[in-house]
């Protein structure tokens, strides 16, 4: 069984500082890794994805990704109160990446 | 990404009965999923649901819990039987469509479900 560990938080950053997500998966051979958010009382929204190791950038969202230590992360940066949410990383549960398996989830709070 | 619409949205049952929850997808697909998220918990895939074949079940999950009935390629339900409070969750329909050449999933907005 694939397991994905995340920090469960909560995490409280003001506004305005890098907010540092991680998580941790078993599967050494899983090659695709995804970031979602989740509001309170939303559905997931995807918000990253990555494949190869070292960083990829969209907008104010890094992730980050390590295969020799089985490793990703999302930076946020200049963190706003509207990233205030449940980030969810994820891996597939077979080769493809229509079947995931979540993490637990990390609630970042970001302070006025 | 796909418009992926589910109802009913929330839902208040009585231990013992059954619901069934709808999804429908604004594209043809191939493959449907169903995910529950339990309180305060992660999201856990239930099921994979197939046009022309029974869904395809995860550990921990059975098709007289959990049947689903998958008519054509762009809708698919998921029942809720005999339901305990402990069936009460947010469940999730998704679908996996491929953007910027890759393919990624996307949910539905959920039904909220409490058994009481």
């Amino acid at each position: 069984q694939k397991e994905v560990e995340q920090n469960s938080g909560p995490l409280s950053v003001p506004e305005g500082a890098i907010a540092s997500l991680n998580c941790t998966y078993s599967d050494r051979g899983s090659q695709s890794f995804f970031w979602y958010r989740q509001y309170s009382g939303k559905s997931p929204e995807l918000i990253m994805s990555i494949y190869s190791n070292g960083d990829k950038e969209d907008g104010r969202f890094t992730a980050q990704l390590n295969k020799a230590s089985q490793y990703v992360s999302l930076l946020i940066r200049d963190s706003q109160p509207s990233d205030s949410a449940t980030y969810l990383c994820a891996v597939p549960l077979s080769g493809s990446a229509r079947q995931l398996t979540f993490g637990s989830g990390t609630q970042l709070t970001v302070l006025p | 990404s796909a418009v992926i619409s589910q109802k009913p949205s929330r839902d208040i049952c009585q231990r013992g009965t059954s619901l069934t929850i709808q999804c429908q997808v604004d594209s043809q697909v191939t493959m449907m999923f169903w995910y529950r998220q339990q309180p305060g918990q992660s999201l856990t895939l239930i099921a994979t649901a197939n046009q022309g074949s029974e869904a395809t079940y995860e550990s921990g999950f059975v098709i007289d819990k959990f049947p689903i009935s998958r008519p054509n390629l762009t809708f698919s339900t998921l029942t809720v039987s005999n339901m305990s409070p402990e069936d009460s969750s947010i469940y999730l329909c998704s679908v996996a469509a491929r953007t910027g050449g890759d393919e990624k999933l996307f949910f539905g907005s959920g039904t909220q479900l409490s058994v009481l």
